[in-house]
C-alpha cells in the first residue's frame, strides 16, 4: 500500500527545477505533500483532492492524475531553503495517510 | 504560541520500562494522530482520534495505548518497552482527515 516515490534523492544547484513523483497501486482520494528538514517535524506543503481541488503553497505546485494514481511535485527556481526530505502521503480509504519512503532533496549554492 | 506541542522531547529508558508521551494542540482541531518515524525515516501512522473517538488503529502492539482526555490532548502510553520501539514519535493534528496535518516537534525515544 505504500506509495512509491522517485527519485530517491536529487541534488540541485540554486535556481534549478526539480520534479518529485509519487505513485500508488490503489485508487486515491487525495495526495498530501510534506517537507521535513533534518531533526525537525514534517511541514505541510500541498493537498491534492480527487476532483481537482488543490490547497497549498505559493511557490510549489503539484499535479494529481487520478486515473494513473500518480502525483508530481514541482519545485521551480529552487532555493537553499528547499533542501530536505519530501514525503507524499496517499489516502486510499479510511481517512488515513500512507507515506512514501521520501525523496531527499539537496540544493547547493 | 506553539501549535502542537509534545513532551518530553527526548526520552531515554531501559527495556521493560513503561513510559508516556504527551501531546497538546491549541489549533482547535478535531483530529489528532500518532506517527512513528524509524531510523530509515519511514513515517507510519499508529493511531488517530476524531473528537476523542479512536478512528484509526493500525497494526500496533498492544503495548501501545493512546488516550484522548479531550479534543486538545492525545497521549501515548507504552508498556514493556523494547529495543525496536526506539524511534521518533510525532503527534499531529488537523481539522479533519482530509485537511493538512500540523506536526509536533517529535519525541525521540531511545530504549537501551
Amino acid at each position: 500500500q505504500q506509495p512509491v516515490q522517485s527519485p530517491q534523492a536529487v541534488i540541485l544547484r540554486e535556481g534549478e527545477d526539480a520534479v518529485i513523483n509519487c505513485s500508488s497501486s490503489k485508487a486515491l482520494y487525495s495526495v498530501h505533500w510534506y517537507r521535513q528538514k533534518h531533526g525537525e517535524a514534517p511541514v505541510f506543503l500541498m493537498i491534492l483532492l480527487k476532483g481537482g481541488e488543490q490547497k497549498g503553497h505559493d511557490k510549489i505546485s503539484a499535479s494529481f492524475n487520478e486515473k494513473k494514481q500518480q502525483s508530481s511535485l514541482y519545485l521551480t527556481a529552487s532555493q537553499l531553503s528547499y533542501s530536505g526530505t519530501y514525503f507524499c502521503g496517499t489516502e486510499i480509504r479510511g481517512n488515513k495517510l500512507v507515506f512514501g519512503a521520501g525523496t531527499i532533496l539537496r540544493v547547493k549554492s | 504560541d506553539t501549535a502542537v506541542s509534545q513532551t518530553p522531547k527526548y526520552l531515554v529508558t531501559q527495556m521493560g520500562n513503561d513510559k508516556s508521551i504527551k501531546c497538546e494542540q491549541n489549533l482547535g482541531h478535531d483530529t489528532m494522530y500518532w506517527y512513528k518515524q524509524d531510523s530509515k525515516k519511514f513515517l507510519k501512522i499508529m493511531f488517530s482520534y476524531n473528537n476523542k473517538e479512536l478512528i484509526i488503529n493500525e497494526t500496533v502492539p498492544n503495548r501501545f495505548s493512546p488516550k484522548s482526555p479531550d479534543k486538545a490532548h492525545l497521549n501515548l502510553h507504552i508498556n514493556s518497552l523494547e529495543l525496536g520501539d526506539s524511534a521518533v514519535y510525532f503527534c499531529a493534528s488537523s481539522r479533519g482527515p482530509r485537511y493538512e496535518q500540523y506536526f509536533g516537534p517529535g519525541t525521540r525515544l531511545t530504549v537501551t
